[in-house]
């Protein structure tokens, strides 16, 4: 298993601001996961986040605006860019800690309001 | 591409009701099937998996069955409380698409038990 702490766990922030959010491991993981969930919505992934490579990013989502560093197995940090109220959302950190088909382990996210 | 259906809700049940949340999937390899569960303001917890064919998932009284067949993978407990009010999701992974545990989620049920 793996437990995840994720900071902050809510914010309100401005439009056109920047809020990072931080995901730490308490143990060492190849693979974090940046997931957003819209307000009554289910779960999409943003990117993928793999130590000491560029994050590979889904469908939709780009780099200027979720830029994501990794400087080591226990830790990654999403950044939401120059925001606006449709970035309200919960954003979540997910690490799977297994070799095959094991369950991913989430934080308990980040709520984010952009005002 | 691989995706996840599972029924519309909100869904409200009286206390010590039977549930049946429905589940269906679409996959062309052999995917983990998972019930993820997010009770009010908080994260996503593993609620139940399962990792092939024939497969029963099985936690706090629910359960699953990984139905090959049907392609389906619903989620059952004999005797709903208040304390299961949340919303549930269904989700698959498939290690042969992608060298990690892509997770994709289904859209969420809301469950609401009332006394």
């Amino acid at each position: 298993s793996a437990v995840i702490s994720q900071k902050p766990s809510r914010d309100i922030c401005q439009r056109g601001t920047s809020l990072t959010i931080q995901c730490q491991v308490d143990s060492q993981v190849t693979m974090m996961f940046w997931y957003r969930q819209q307000p009554g919505q289910s779960l999409t992934l943003i990117a993928t986040a793999n130590q000491g490579s560029e994050a590979t990013y889904e469908s939709g989502f780009v780099i200027d605006k979720f830029p994501i560093s990794r400087p080591n197995l226990t830790f990654s940090t999403l950044t939401v860019s120059n925001m606006s109220p449709e970035d309200s959302s919960i954003y979540l950190c997910s690490v799977e800690p297994g070799q095959t088909n094991t369950e991913a382990f989430f934080g308990q996210g980040t709520r984010l309001t952009v005002v | 591409g691989d995706s996840v259906t599972q029924m519309e809700g909100p869904v409200t049940l009286s206390e010590e009701a039977f549930l049946t949340i429905n589940c269906t999937y679409t996959a062309t390899g052999y995917p983990s099937l998972f019930w993820y569960v997010q009770y009010p303001g908080e994260g996503l917890q593993l609620l139940l998996k399962a990792t092939k064919a024939d497969d029963k998932g099985s936690n706090k009284g629910f359960e699953a069955t990984y139905r090959k067949e049907t392609t389906s993978f619903h989620l059952e407990k004999g005797s709903v409380q208040v304390s299961d009010s949340a919303v549930y999701f269904c989700a698959l992974s498939d290690r042969l698409k992608t060298s990690y545990d892509k997770v994709i989620f289904g859209p969420g049920t809301s469950l609401s038990v009332i006394p």
